[in-house]
């Protein structure tokens, strides 16, 4: 069965901490994402990746990189952790522009 | 801006029913078409795709496009308490670069009650 691995289920962090949260595919998907999602909100894309090394800024960007170096891992970096960056954060891959998603398990990160 | 309409519910039905979820959209050159099931807590997992008019069934799920108004909707037969969760409808367009994004509606509340 396919999977999307999201290293931490929970996570508390102080703010102006660097956090990194990683995400591992084993689907050799070519497409790989990363969301939050708050209440009243919906799904937001932070960043994307279309290829290895590739990235491209989704709608919510600011505060947040990630790193693509390998075609199975993608991981997203909040520079200086802040508290209106407490959310749930999701990733998913899929095989290319017309496939639906595979979406991890989410990181609930907390900054206090 | 690309939109995606859905209908916040609570949409509350009982055990053995239909029940309908509608989503609209804005992108007219939209091509491929999604549902997720998202439970409390949990992540969203796709139950649907469609990306022709008409219906396309997958057991006690079926969706339904009509591109020509716009919309798309999923039909869930014979509901059960376990199908209770959020349903996300997700519309695939264009963006810069070829790299359909999909826009993701708000999600339908769906309570199945005994």
């Amino acid at each position: 069965d396919v999977k999307v691995t999201q290293s931490s289920r929970y996570l508390v962090k102080r703010t102006g901490e660097k956090v990194f949260l990683e995400c591992v595919q084993d689907m050799d998907h070519e497409n790989m994402f990363w969301y939050r999602q708050d209440p009243g909100l919906g799904l937001r894309l932070i960043y994307f990746s279309y290829d290895v090394k590739m990235k491209e800024k989704g709608d919510i960007p600011e505060g947040y990189s990630v790193s693509r170096e390998k075609k199975e891992r993608f991981s997203l970096i909040l520079e200086s952790a802040s508290t209106n960056q407490t959310s749930m954060y999701l990733c998913a891959s899929r095989l290319g522009p017309s496939y639906g998603y595979t979406f991890g398990s989410g990181t609930r990160l907390t900054v206090v | 801006q690309k939109e995606v309409e859905q209908n916040s519910g609570p949409l509350s039905v009982p055990e053995g029913a239909i029940a309908s979820l509608n989503c609209t959209y804005s992108d007219r050159g939209s091509q491929s078409f999604f549902w997720y099931r998202q439970y409390s807590g949990k992540s969203p997992e796709l139950i649907m795709f469609i990306y022709s008019n008409g219906d396309k069934e997958d057991g006690r799920f079926t969706a339904q496009l009509n591109k020509a108004s716009q919309y798309v909707s999923l039909l869930i037969r014979d509901s059960q308490p376990s199908d209770s969760a959020t349903y996300l409808c997700a519309v695939n367009g264009g963006r810069a670069g070829g790299s359909y994004i999909p826009t993701f509606g708000r999600g339908t509340s769906l309570i199945v009650h005994p």
